[in-house]
């Protein structure tokens, strides 16, 4: 079976400050990939990163960052000097090789920013 | 270039009635997904359709769930004798290819609401 698990419901944070999303994933596969998407108020969800089983080089893109460890089957999202933009629900995903590509979504952070 | 559009954006029937809702993919993109976001299931996986190929219905809740797919672009997922538990958020999703190589691409979603 392949499972996500967000066990953060809610996160509050004062702007500027440094917030960590926490992902764990259970699966069977060898191959994998793992997904960051974001879903602000206005509903529609916006896809952030993709990574696969075989790269656990940590990536950064401006003030996101990624830390995926296999070790720990985890994939956690890393948001720098936080700005309230960044409220929304951010959901992480995997999709195994054995599944046609579709997605198994965690239950979601919701992440407030406070000005 | 467009991203994926979905109609209509609100949807409000009665118990029983039937109701269509579509799907406009990306251009190009052979995967197309549909997803229901509710807030007691989250984000669930109802259906996959990739080219030619026979659709993956497995997520699919009952019987009077179903979706087609013509002519590999436009999707349309029908339900039948809708009850109040099928309110909820459709998401329509479409991505280059369905292995998860490619990353899926979200629509605005229907918000179905059923009285």
């Amino acid at each position: 079976a392949q499972k996500v698990t967000q066990a953060q419901t809610e996160i509050s944070v004062v702007e500027k400050e440094d917030v960590t999303l926490d992902c764990v994933y259970e699966t069977r596969d060898t191959t994998y990939y793992l997904f960051w998407y974001k879903q602000p108020p206005s509903g529609e969800l916006v896809f952030l990163i993709r990574r696969n089983s075989f790269d656990e080089q940590n990536e950064i893109s401006g003030r996101y960052s990624w830390n995926f460890q296999k070790s720990t089957s985890s994939f956690n999202f890393t948001i720098t000097a936080s700005q309230v933009v960044d409220s929304a629900v951010y959901f992480c995903a995997l999709a195994g090789s054995s599944n046609t590509g579709k997605l198994i979504f965690g239950q979601g952070t919701t992440l407030q920013v406070k000005p | 270039g467009a991203g994926v559009s979905q109609s209509p954006s609100n949807k409000v029937t009665e118990k029983g009635k039937d109701v269509e809702l579509r799907c406009d993919p990306i251009s190009g993109h052979t995967a197309l997904y549909w997803y229901r976001q509710s807030l007691g299931q989250g984000l669930e996986f109802l259906i996959y359709f990739q080219g030619n190929s026979a659709p993956d219905k497995s997520g699919l809740p009952s019987d009077r769930f179903s979706a087609e797919r013509t002519g590999g672009s436009v999707s349309t997922l029908t339900i039948q004798r809708t009850q109040q538990e099928d309110s909820a958020v459709y998401l329509c999703a479409s991505s280059l290819e369905s292995s998860g190589l490619k990353a899926q691409y979200f629509g605005p979603g229907t918000r179905l609401l059923v009285l």
